[in-house]
């Protein structure tokens, strides 16, 4: 069973607000990545990082998100300006090294944007 | 970009038959394919993966892989109803490590 932990579980957001979720990766685990999943199982990667480095990042990312993984901290997601389009599952995964390990998910946070 | 397809969507078994899930990609490169269950509430689950053409066996779950075909099959023995969940299909990309997945196969074994 997975030991990656989410907060919060739900967030509700007003379109324009901030909206910020943090993920604990499983211990011994220095690579996390997330993934948003709307409500038609529909997966898309995020961002992945290595220890506090970013290995990977999509163009939306760049623009109205942010992530980090600082040293001893949790790993953090932030919406800057949320949209409607914005409201999905989003799980954060751990894993022991990037290439092709299996990725231990968390329960995910459902941020519903009004 | 990798595409993942699965079918069918949904799936309907009785308990005790055998549940057959079928996945395609589009990228035939080195590549693990995973399948994940996902339960409501919860975040997916990792069942099995394989990496070279064949099958796997674990417990009551098979995986076929031909890559010629693009194809990767998982097939569940004795479908028990603790076993009705989405089903992802999800390939690993070998040099970021992110997955690609498939939109799912809502599998349900009624008593």
């Amino acid at each position: 069973n997975s030991k990656v932990i989410q907060t919060p579980r739900y967030l509700v957001k007003g379109q324009g607000q901030k909206a910020k979720m943090r993920c604990i990766p499983e211990k011994g685990h220095p690579v996390v990545f997330w993934y948003q999943q709307n409500k038609n199982n529909e997966f898309k990667f995020l961002i992945n990082f290595q220890n506090q480095e970013v290995l990977q990042q999509i163009d939306m990312t760049e623009k109205r998100f942010s992530a980090e993984c600082p040293s001893n901290s949790p790993c953090s997601l932030e919406i800057q300006s949320s949209e409607a389009g914005d409201s999905a599952l989003y799980l954060c995964a751990s894993s022991q090294h990037w290439g092709g390990a299996e990725q231990f998910f968390g329960p995910g946070t459902r941020l519903t944007v009004l | 970009q990798e595409k993942v397809q699965q079918s069918p969507e949904s799936l309907i078994v009785p308990e005790g038959a055998m549940s057959s899930l079928n996945c395609t990609f589009s990228n035939s490169a080195s590549q693990s394919i995973w399948w994940y269950q996902q339960h409501p509430g919860k975040g997916p689950e990792a069942l099995i993966s394989i990496f070279s053409n064949g099958n796997k066996k674990e417990g009551r779950l098979t995986v076929y892989l031909n890559r010629a075909s693009l194809h990767v099959s998982l097939h569940i023995r004795d479908s028990q109803p603790s076993d009705s969940a989405v089903y992802l299909c999800a390939v690993s990309n070998t040099n970021t490590g992110k997955l690609t997945f498939g939109d799912g196969t809502v599998l349900t074994v009624k008593p």
